[in-house]
């Protein structure tokens, strides 16, 4: 079985441009988590979908948005680029969101570089 | 807010010893607990999930166990290689995210 997969690999963007990340969950997994970690830190919780509904966000700013589609694959969009928002962009599935026995499977980032 | 920290922040040994990797939490109430190893630039491999009402979990020469009521899990590596030589991350599930700690960066010399 496939893993998760995100796309692109890599980006470079510009201050105040606009970016589009995309994962797509281990299949038969229904839920989608975004993290970011940045360079030396452990990952940041930024997101997490279910049955297409978000059901958990961090302590990111509303520049920061995401949607699931009804496949269970995910998006995350980030406008208005500041140079602080470089970092790897992790997407992880899981089965459901039964909190007392999920495991959590990540794909490889996406990694974002702000100039 | 649940606060994971991960001692030491770097280790390095030589090949065949065994080791022991650190990891505490502040608030007790958790789900579970991961384990994932991080190769540099790349993505989580969970290496061990351990469950609120389990003690440890076993996997090939990794053994994790977990003391809810101290805040504290270990992740033992016995018998230690090249090839495990990586930033080690624990994870602690509670409401609908993990909060992780910063890792612990191992480096195994041949």
């Amino acid at each position: 079985d496939a893993g998760v997969t995100q796309s692109p690999t890599h980006l470079i963007k510009t201050r105040g441009q606009q970016v589009t990340l995309r994962c797509s969950p281990i299949s038969g997994h229904k839920s989608v988590s975004w993290y970011q970690q940045v360079l030396g830190q452990g990952p940041q919780f930024i997101f997490q979908y279910y049955e297409k509904e978000e059901r958990g966000r961090g302590n990111f700013p509303d520049r920061f948005s995401a949607r699931q589609f009804p496949n269970y694959s995910s998006e995350l969009n980030v406008n208005a680029l500041l140079l602080g928002d470089s970092a790897l962009y992790l997407c992880a599935s899981s089965f459901s969101r039964d909190r007392g026995t999920y495991e959590q499977y990540f794909g490889p980032g996406t990694r974002l570089t702000v100039t | 807010k649940q606060e994971v920290t991960q001692i030491p922040a770097a280790l390095s040994v030589p090949e065949g010893e065994n080791l022991v990797l650190n990891c505490s939490f502040t608030d007790s109430a958790i789900y579970n607990l991961q384990w994932f190893r991080q190769d540099p630039g790349k993505g989580l491999t969970s290496l061990l999930l351990i469950q609120s009402s389990q003690r440890e979990q076993t996997s090939g020469r990794l053994n994790a166990s977990l003391d809810k009521s101290s805040g504290r899990s270990t992740l033992y590596i016995a018998a230690s290689q090249p090839g495990d030589s990586a930033t080690y991350l624990c994870a602690v599930g509670g409401g609908n995210q993990f909060y992780f700690g910063t890792g612990t960066s191992l480096t195994v010399i041949p």
